[in-house]
């Protein structure tokens, strides 16, 4: 069946660091991955997004990479700031409708 | 702009007890969805809905009922609350199903039954 996970269940980083965040998908079929941010308390916030034909995708100080040979998709935040602490959540469309397949999500700290 | 608003934020129910959690989304948006979040679990989908006037189960919908009421609210009710219904329901919206694009989320609702 299909399933997305995540490496590391917490990441801590000092600030100005760069955070990479990785997660494994396994359906070769997917072709849509997307990237959430979710602070305490808040609903998961939408960060970036990539389609299968891409490698890379660039945005505001976040960049999301996408391996299709190893089934792989990383997150990363440059220049990590206080503000960037909260889980990360990867995503990946599966088969038929828009059914997204979310992984249990990376803890992310960011110490001053 | 709200984006995808949910109400209440915090709900405490007893086993038994029936209730509706509405949604409402103000980006004109087609498909909605609804999913719960539990500790260590990702989140899960229970109902959507592709456009107005149509619902669909999705992975965990035993136990609760949606409406699509027109293409802006869409409400999850539990008739019979029970204690392993006690999490975190997020309401989403997306302009289509079916095609890449991200859906955007609520700031959910806190649902404890007793």
């Amino acid at each position: 069946g299909e399933s997305v996970g995540l490496h590391l269940p917490t990441l801590s980083v000092q600030e100005g660091d760069n955070s990479i965040i990785n997660c494994a998908y396994s359906n070769s079929a997917s072709d849509y991955f997307i990237w959430y941010k979710q602070e305490s308390g808040k609903g998961p916030q939408f960060i970036i997004d990539i389609r299968s034909n891409m490698d890379k995708r660039q945005g505001q100080r976040v960049t999301v990479l996408l391996n299709k040979t190893v089934k792989h998709l990383s997150l990363q935040i440059a220049a990590t700031q206080p503000g960037d602490s909260a889980v990360y959540f990867c995503a990946e469309k599966g088969t038929g409708f828009q059914k997204l397949v979310f992984g249990t999500g990376t803890r992310l700290l960011v110490s001053p | 702009n709200a984006g995808v608003t949910q109400t209440p934020k915090f709900q405490v129910l007893k086993t038994g007890q029936s209730m509706t959690l509405q949604c409402a989304q103000d980006m004109n948006h087609n498909s909605m969805y609804w999913y719960r979040q539990d500790p260590g679990m990702g989140l899960r989908l229970i109902y959507y809905s592709a456009s107005e006037g149509t619902t669909d189960k999705g992975e965990v919908p035993n136990g609760y009922n949606v409406s699509r009421l027109n293409k802006r609210e869409f409400s999850l009710r539990l008739e019979s609350a029970a204690p392993s219904q006690t999490s975190v329901y997020f309401c989403a919206s997306s302009e289509t199903t079916g095609a890449n694009q991200p859906q955007h989320f609520g700031d959910g609702t806190r649902l404890s039954i007793l």
